[in-house]
């Protein structure tokens, strides 16, 4: 069965660093999505993606953030200068469709910030 | 009460016995999804339910969604130790596009 799948699972960064997570959404997919989840606290949504550009996005997702579809199956989120209030679990997700569809999640890359 | 609230907030149970979790929203949706997450693990995808049903049910699963009382509930029946996981609600709202927007969650653990 298909899957998203992201890299890396763990990403230990400096503070001021910058930061690339990756996904490869499930291939047939047109929508793709970011979202995190602080320990402890709900799931975020931070932006989504379609016909390669933002869709919508959230409060969070502010000039640090961005997101690129650099090829046909990567999808990327990078943090440009990053925060210890950025540590969090990232997860990518993807829909054949908009927000009417299944969202499928994948793993998530745990992020921390020293 | 926020958007996407589950009762209880967790829920200790005996293998084989059925679990009950309930979600609350504010605003008119056009679907509420159920997701389930181990413990530091990734979000599973358990059943979608549109605004325009009430019940469905997949294996174990049985969803209900009462719009008018803007509430959910996952029932699952039988359960097992590897049913032991958070399990999240999240509405997709009317006129928004694509977002999710999660609960506080439910901790279930069952045991044997």
């Amino acid at each position: 069965e298909p899957e998203v799948t992201q890299t890396p699972s763990h990403q230990v960064t400096q503070m001021g660093q910058e930061v690339i997570l990756r996904c490869v959404p499930i291939s047939n997919h047109l929508y793709f999505y970011w979202y995190r989840q602080i320990l402890g606290q709900k799931v975020e949504f931070l932006v989504s993606f379609y016909n390669n550009e933002i869709s919508e996005k959230s409060e969070i997702f502010d000039d640090q953030f961005s997101v690129e579809r650099p090829d046909g199956s990567n999808f990327t989120l990078k943090i440009r200068s990053t925060k210890l209030e950025d540590s969090a679990m990232y997860f990518c997700a993807s829909s054949v469709g908009g927000g009417r569809e299944t969202q499928y999640f994948g793993p998530g890359t745990r992020l921390l910030v020293l | 009460s926020q958007q996407g609230e589950e009762d209880p907030q967790a829920l200790s149970i005996q293998e084989g016995e059925n679990a009950t979790m309930n979600c609350s929203y504010k605003t008119s949706i056009n679907n509420l999804q159920w997701y389930r997450q181990n413990s530091g693990r990734g979000l599973v995808h358990l059943i979608l339910i549109r605004s325009n049903e009430r019940e469905k049910h997949s294996g174990r699963l049985r969803v209900t969604l009462d719009t008018s009382k803007k509430s959910s509930s996952l029932l699952i029946t039988a359960s097992r130790a590897a049913d032991t996981a958070s399990y999240f609600c999240a509405t997709a709202l009317t006129g928004t596009a694509s977002k999710l927007t999660f609960g506080t969650g439910t901790r279930l653990q069952v045991t044997l």
